[in-house]
């Protein structure tokens, strides 16, 4: 199975400072099409997890702009230019690419 | 606008079954995969199934293999997932998700197995 490996679990930000989290997979999410299937999620308290970049870099609809993802391969970040009250909550990196589909253990946003 | 709404959980036995059950609208559903993710309490989400849009390809994580089993009605727009030999670590709430990808997310049905 493939191993998904974030950093920091606990991640404590201020407002309008920028945040950012990692996520390392224990082989290459290539797909043999060529595309790489890694996603972001956010789970705020008490609501489902909602996607919120796919495929590596591209932002769901809705997703505000200060949300960015990059990466390949094997490592990934997610990028909060500038933090708000509404990004607390747990972040989820996950690869669609190699079956059984498999999630990292997440990482923990929360307020200074 | 793409929804989901899944129903049918509840208290069951440990040994005993239940089925799962996925309302979906707002896209083609026969030509996406649709997903099963469940989440522990206070853990984070597992991945469980994926059924193609066709029905006949399926997946299964191997924590659930062989004890439950995936299905669509694509005449209906539903989803299921059968959920047999029920054990206490499959306690979770149950999500129902679009695609492989898991682009969009329903609220979720509580299984809680216990005696």
């Amino acid at each position: 199975d493939v191993v998904m490996t974030q950093s920091p679990l606990s991640l404590p930000v201020t407002l309008g400072q920028p945040a950012s989290i990692s996520c390392r997979s224990s082989q290459s999410l290539v797909h043999s099409d060529g595309t790489t299937y890694f996603s972001w999620f956010q789970q705020r308290p008490g609501q489902s997890p909602r996607r919120l970049i796919y495929r590596v870099s591209n932002r769901d609809s809705g997703v505000p702009d200060r949300f960015s993802g990059s990466g390949s391969g094997t490592d990934f970040t997610l990028k909060i230019s500038r933090v708000e009250a509404e990004d607390v909550g747990v972040y989820y990196c996950f690869q669609g690419t190699h079956w059984p589909l498999t999630f990292g253990q997440g990482t923990k946003v929360e307020m200074k | 606008e793409v929804q989901l709404l899944e129903s049918g959980g509840g208290l069951v036995q440990p040994g005993g079954s239940l089925r799962l059950s996925c309302a979906a609208s707002g896209f083609t559903f026969s030509s996406r995969d649709m997903s099963w993710v469940r989440q522990a309490p206070g853990k984070g989400p597992e991945w469980v199934s994926t059924i193609g849009g066709s029905g006949i390809g399926t997946n299964y994580a191997d924590s659930v293999k062989g004890r439950f089993t995936v299905s669509r009605d694509n005449a209906n727009n539903m989803v299921y997932l059968h959920m047999n030999g029920l054990r206490a670590d499959d306690t979770a709430v149950y999500y129902c998700a679009k695609d492989r990808w898991l682009g969009v997310w329903g609220k979720g049905t509580t299984v809680t197995v216990s005696s």
